[in-house]
Parts: C-alpha cells; structure tokens; sequence
C-alpha cells in the first residue's frame, strides 16, 4: 500500500531552470495539494484539486502550475526557478468528506542555486 | 482568515516528563482541528484529530480536547518517550459552507527533543 508517492527525493536547480515535481496516490482520493514548508514555518498551501481536470490555487501560487488529468497524479511544474523557491514540497491526498484528514507524501526537498 | 497558533519552541525534556503543546486558532466557521507529527526526514501522519467541540482526540498516548470556548487544541502527553522527537504541527480544516475543500491551516510546528 504506497499511499502518497513524491519524486524526486532531492533535487538542485539553477536559477531559471524549470522542473516538475511528480505526486501520485493510489488511494483513489479526488482531493490532492501541494504545500511547501520553509524552514521554521507552517507548511503553506500552493494548489489543490478537488477532481480531474479541476484546480485552483492556494495561498502561494506563484511562481508554480499544476494540472490534474488523472485522479492519481498531480504533478507540480516550476517554469523559472528562483531562490525564493528553495523550500520542502509536501503533496497530500484525501478522501471527499467533510472530517477526512490528508495523508501525506515523504516530500520533495528542492534547492535553487 | 483563519489562523493557527502553537506554543513558541523548540521544547525538550527528559524522558517521562509530562508534554503539553499549546495550541489556538481563529475561524470563520466550525473546523475540525489536527495534530500532526513529522518524524525527520519523513512527511505528516495524523496525529489525532477533533470534529466538533468537547471532543478528545487521543492516539499513541497522546491527547487534545477541542475547546471552543477557549479555542485551543492543546496536545498532551503523560509521559513522553525518546521515539516521541519530532515536530508537531497544529492544523485546522475550516467546514463553512462546505466550500473549504479540506484545505488545513497549520501552525509553524514545535519541534520536541526527548533525552534518555
């Protein structure tokens, strides 16, 4: 049983560079996010998806897309890379229901140079 | 908006010694409200969890009562244990108008070191 399953584990850029931070669950949950923790701070959301085809952004969008064409994945794109960005990404998923927690992937710890 | 707020950190004790995380948060609506624990180099595992006021979540010999009164979640612990070092994370999922999408507001975590 997998659960939420992040990949990369580890990653550097170089400022400008793009990249995709891929997320599948096989739980068969409609909602996924994508938060990122910074040092010392909460995690703070980025996008969600409540279904395939349908997102909608979160507290930090900037700087990030996301697209939803299957209810398994929900990849994370990052156009141009700037050091703002260095960060820990965490994708979660859930069940559709009003008290239903998240569950959580290992995360994506991404460094920008 | 909503907000969560836990206990300025890093906490550490000595193993046995009682745990209390406190924690607060401000809402629109009637949230259901989350403790998360991040073992290091791992993601979130629910903790335990509330959804409605009075309620006790309770697992792994942990505890918080959703006081709405007071609004706070304060997680406690009777007697922690070296495998209990993580950061803990507060979070509540807003349910007004079942238009939240379960989306959580966390609190900036507190990080607890049991020594032997």
């Amino acid at each position: 049983n997998a659960g939420v399953t992040q990949t990369p584990k580890f990653r550097i850029l170089k400022i400008g560079q793009s990249m995709t931070l891929q997320c599948t669950q096989d739980m068969n949950h409609n909602y996924m996010y994508w938060y990122r923790q910074d040092p010392g701070m909460g995690l703070k959301l980025i996008y969600y998806s409540v279904g395939a085809g349908i997102t909608d952004k979160g507290e930090v969008p900037n700087g990030y897309n996301v697209s939803r064409s299957t209810t398994e994945d929900f990849p994370l794109r990052l156009e141009l890379a700037a050091p703002s960005q260095t960060s820990v990404y965490f994708c979660a998923s859930r069940l559709q229901g009003k008290y239903q927690p998240q569950h959580f992937g290992d995360g994506t710890r991404l460094s920008i140079l | 908006g909503d907000s969560v707020t836990q206990m300025e950190g890093p906490v550490t004790l000595s193993e046995e010694a009682f745990l209390t995380i406190n924690c607060t948060y401000t809402a629109t609506g009637y949230p259901s409200l989350f403790w998360y624990v991040q073992y290091p180099g791992e993601g979130l595992q629910l903790l335990l969890k509330a959804t409605k006021a009075d309620d006790k979540g309770s697992n792994k010999g942990f505890e918080a009562t959703y006081r709405k009164e007071t609004t706070s979640f304060h997680l406690e612990k009777g007697s922690v244990q070296v495998s209990d070092s993580a950061v803990y994370f507060c979070a509540l999922s807003d349910n007004a108008g079942g238009t939240s999408y379960g989306k959580l507001t966390f609190g900036q975590g507190t990080i607890l070191t049991v020594h032997p």
